[in-house]
């Protein structure tokens, strides 16, 4: 296990059509985060998912998208109907969440997928 | 409410010179855990340092140290002898038990080391 796997790494895609990425976390990781980063910010937090539960989610994260992790392993982010102000970097991160508060909590972040919505 | 501040947008050293790059935070919760990640051109974020609210000890890890200080809520990066292959953009993120059970970052400072 290398660590987190993001597909694709590179997307473009006309403005209207609907796009799925994937994240692989790191297997024993039960925690699964989405961000997205536009040029020039930082990543900005879009949900989470402990096991298969989709805990929180951002008001960032509208109506058009969607996020799945069917298995409690790998995820999947959709977003229909894209715009072009979906163009960005979309990261994934996995953890491992022991329960305990003051858990020293380590992320490990994917290389993303660049959306690019023409 | 969480913030990070970098105030720093874009930095440039020769190599060898020692650069501090700056962070400010914000948060109500009493326990909370600060890092740095680089991001390289790549655009994966690498982890550097995790440090929890409760120990202020500064950190140091071969030419890279971390200094925490709670009374200005402030955890400044410094490189020492920088090198080219530190050229990347810089991000301090906050992540707070109470409120908000995820990684706010700042903005990011962009370190370019000139040969």
């Amino acid at each position: 296990d290398t660590g987190v796997s993001q597909d694709p790494r590179h997307k473009i895609t006309k403005r209207g059509q609907n796009v799925t990425f994937r994240c692989d976390p790191i297997s024993e990781h039960n925690r699964l985060y989405w961000y997205r980063q536009t040029l020039g910010q930082g990543p900005e937090f879009l949900t989470y998912f402990q096991n298969e539960a989709q805990l929180e989610k951002s008001r960032l994260l509208s109506d058009r998208f969607s996020a799945e992790r069917p298995k409690g392993s790998f995820s999947t982010l959709e977003i229909q109907r894209t715009e072009q102000g979906d163009s960005a970097m979309y990261l994934c991160a996995s953890s491992f969440y022991s329960g305990l508060p003051l858990y020293n909590y380590g992320y490990t972040f994917g290389s993303g997928t660049r959306l690019t919505v023409v | 409410a969480q913030k990070v501040t970098q105030a720093q947008t874009e930095i440039s050293v020769v190599e060898k010179e020692d650069v501090t790059l700056d962070c400010v935070y914000e948060t109500r919760d009493t326990t909370y855990y600060l890092f740095w990640y680089k991001q390289p051109p790549s655009g994966e974020l690498v982890f550097l340092i995790r440090r929890n609210s409760f120990d202020e000890q500064n950190e140091i890890s071969g030419r890279y140290s971390w200094n925490f200080q709670k009374s200005t809520s402030s955890f400044n990066f410094t490189i020492t002898a920088s090198q080219v292959v530190d050229s990347a953009v810089y991000f301090c993120a906050l992540f707070s038990s109470g409120s908000a059970r995820q990684l706010t970052f700042g903005s990011g400072t962009q370190l370019t080391v000139l040969p």
